[in-house]
């Protein structure tokens, strides 16, 4: 099974760059998702398959993976970017399909 | 515009069942797979059943399979979640949420519209 390792917490200042990393054990390549939840909202997917941006997404979020660490960059950060933020890949098989990551709090300073 | 609104949650006693709602709207719901995913107060989340567009085939997370079961209806654009033998560890948010299709129609593993979420309450 896949065990998905983010930070507890993130904190950034306006306009700097927010990375949030997603370990992935169980070496292979797994294409990663990423959901952002404010206080109180329902998940929200905002990158899929590693790089891809649902409409409706800035561009100032991106995604990118080296295998084993997939990172979600927030540049430009703004004070409406403060939010947790879950990871999620498929858990290779019908019975584990969504294996979510522990999640990170992004603090906007 | 995709919309899917949860309902049916609420207090349930420890051992009780619930059943829980979700209308969607502004897609083709036959045509794809839905899950409920929940998240305890302050926690994560935590995937909890997947049912596939036509409702041929179910899944369920080891912690309510048994328990929980999921089911579809397609002519009334519902999904549901019967939950029974409740405890403490259920008590969360539960999310509906829709997984989208590749281009063939093949269901894919990650969620693109989530609903608002119920909450589910279970008291000792």
């Amino acid at each position: 099974s896949y065990v998905l390792t983010q930070p507890p917490s993130v904190s950034v200042a306006p306009g700097e760059t927010a990375r949030i990393t997603c370990g992935i054990n169980n070496s292979g390549s797994k294409s990663v998702h990423w959901y952002q939840q404010k206080p109180g909202q329902a998940p929200v997917l905002v990158i899929y398959y590693d790089t891809d941006r649902p409409s409706g997404t800035p561009e100032r979020f991106s995604g990118s993976n080296s295998g084993n660490t997939a990172t979600l960059t927030i540049t430009r950060v703004e004070a409406g970017d403060e939010a947790d933020y879950y990871c999620q890949v498929w858990g290779s098989s019908s019975d584990h399909p969504y294996v979510f990551g522990t999640g990170t709090k992004v603090t906007v300073l | 515009e995709v919309q899917l609104v949860e309902s049916g949650g609420g207090l349930a006693q420890r051992g009780g069942s619930l059943r829980l709602f979700c209308a969607a709207s502004g897609f083709n719901f036959g045509r794809y797979a839905m899950s409920w995913v929940r998240q305890a107060p302050g926690k994560g989340l935590e995937w909890v059943s997947r049912v596939s567009g036509s409702g041929a085939n179910t899944y369920y997370a080891d912690a309510v399979r048994g328990r929980f079961t999921i089911s579809r209806d397609n002519s009334k654009n519902t999904l549901y979640l019967q939950m029974s033998g409740l405890g403490a560890e259920d008590t969360a948010f539960y999310y509906c949420a829709k997984s989208p299709n590749d281009p063939s129609g093949y269901h894919l593993y990650y969620l693109d519209s989530w609903g608002q979420g119920t909450l589910v309450t279970v008291s000792a």
